[in-house]
């Protein structure tokens, strides 16, 4: 029984291609988000939700657009695919508790997108 | 700005010995959260411990256990009877519970190997 899923787990394509990642949590939680781990390791978050709101969006280009169509689903999808955009993906989830603490975020399998 | 430090890139151990993993941090928060991940070859990442900035008991489950230093922003992790499955890479990671809600900054990583 998964906890966070990602699919697909790998990701070949060309330059400027338009791809979908799609994540799925059956953990209950309200809050969801995406980061990328570039070639030397380094996990940078890019986007939150929490209950289907954005809630944080950092810096990144606007050919990256998520979408949440309910609080177990988040999906990436990215437009004119570019070369730097290779990376693993992670999705990850969490609960936000009363008092404004959260509980440790679960991450899914990750995502390896190759962009030739 | 959150920022986390891990200062060591690689480092390694035999098999049944001690290491200790160094995790520095700034934030001008009073109260958040650390956490130290692992990620195998299998590209998953798993959650090693946690620890509570307000807890001055220092976290431990099982072989590993942290040394959180709060006045010195320190937070290391000692694995005990380090075994080979520890192999992986370590991220140490900040989450802050003020206005930076929801996100966690990550170190860029130690890369411990385990030799028999």
């Amino acid at each position: 029984d998964t906890a966070v899923s990602q699919t697909p787990k790998y990701l070949v394509t060309q330059m400027g291609n338009d791809k979908s990642i799609k994540c799925e949590q059956n953990l209950g939680h309200d809050t969801m988000y995406w980061y990328k781990q570039d070639s030397k390791k380094f996990l940078k978050i890019m986007f939150s939700y929490n209950n289907k709101e954005l809630i944080i969006n950092e810096t990144v280009p606007n050919r990256f657009s998520p979408k949440s169509p309910d609080k177990a689903h988040l999906n990436l999808h990215i437009n004119s695919l570019e070369l730097g955009d290779s990376a693993v993906y992670f999705c990850a989830s969490s609960q936000v508790l009363s008092g404004g603490g959260y509980n440790e975020q679960f991450f899914g399998p990750g995502t390896r997108l190759t962009v030739l | 700005a959150q920022t986390v430090t891990q200062s060591q890139p690689e480092m390694s151990v035999q098999e049944a010995e001690t290491v200790t993993l160094s995790c520095t941090y700034d934030t001008s928060e009073n109260n958040y959260y650390l956490f130290w991940y692992k990620q195998p070859p299998s590209r998953q990442m798993i959650l090693v411990i946690r620890q509570e900035a307000y807890k001055q008991q220092n976290a431990t489950e099982n072989r590993f256990s942290v040394n959180f230093q709060k006045a010195a922003k320190s937070f290391s992790l000692k694995i005990s009877d380090s075994q080979l499955g520890d192999t992986a890479m370590y991220f140490c990671a900040f989450g802050g519970r003020g206005s930076t809600l929801g996100r966690l900054y990550f170190g860029r990583g130690t890369q411990l190997t385990v030799w028999p």
